[in-house]
């Protein structure tokens, strides 16, 4: 069956360096993969979108890859800071469907 | 305004009664989705609809039911709510071009009691 595995152990990293998020899927191809933010409480907010030609994707201070031999998303955030506190979910398409399936998310704590 | 909207924000509701969510965007985005999120159990997809005339199943639809309205308007119905149907509802629009994000609400908080 489908699955997609985020480290559900909470992610704690201090303010300035570098965050890094993993994302592994297992029976998926996806064409692409989305990135999300969640906040309590609140709906997920769209980061990133990386398509399986992509090796890499920024935006600001965000980077993701997409290794689709690994079956793997890393996420990162560079010069990190406590506002980047959040839970964050990655999202394969669902294989020829045009929707996504999100992960459970991995929570992370800047500490200042 | 937000761009989807969602109502109510919270509703606390006695088991065995209906109740509809609401749902309504300004992003002109054919696209909709009713999702579900429980602690440890991440998003999970009831319904979703492509445009007016075409409504689908997701992975959890037992329990539930749609209706969309208008091109704007995508509302949730439990027809008869029961105790684990208590969760947090998001309702979120995609464009149709695939590869886009979507957009999210700010969600409804249901409680069944």
């Amino acid at each position: 069956s489908q699955k997609i595995e985020q480290n559900s152990e909470a992610l704690n990293i201090q303010e300035g360096k570098t965050a890094t998020l993993t994302c592994n899927y297992t029976n998926y191809s996806p064409a692409y993969l989305q990135w999300y933010r969640q906040d309590p409480g609140r709906g997920p907010v769209f980061l990133l979108l990386i398509r399986e030609n992509e090796k890499e994707k920024r935006k600001e201070r965000l980077k993701v890859t997409f290794d689709t031999t690994l079956k793997q998303s890393l996420f990162h955030i560079t010069a990190s800071q406590p506002a980047d506190s959040a839970t964050y979910l990655c999202a394969p398409n669902s294989g020829g469907y045009q929707k996504v399936t999100f992960g459970t998310g991995t929570k992370l704590q800047v500490i200042p | 305004d937000a761009d989807v909207t969602q109502t109510p924000r919270n509703r606390i509701t006695k088991t065995g009664k209906r109740i509809m969510l609401e749902c309504s965007q300004t992003k002109g985005h054919d696209r909709m989705y009713w999702y579900r999120q429980d602690p440890g159990l991440g998003l999970r997809l009831i319904y979703y609809s492509f445009d007016v005339k075409d409504i689908n199943k997701g992975e959890i639809s037992d329990g539930y039911s749609v209706s969309r309205q208008a091109q704007a308007k995508f509302s949730l119905s439990l027809e008869s709510a029961i105790p684990n149907q208590t969760a947090l509802y998001f309702c979120a629009t995609s464009e149709q071009d695939r590869g886009h994000g979507y957009t999210f609400g700010s969600g409804t908080r249901l409680t069944v009691v």
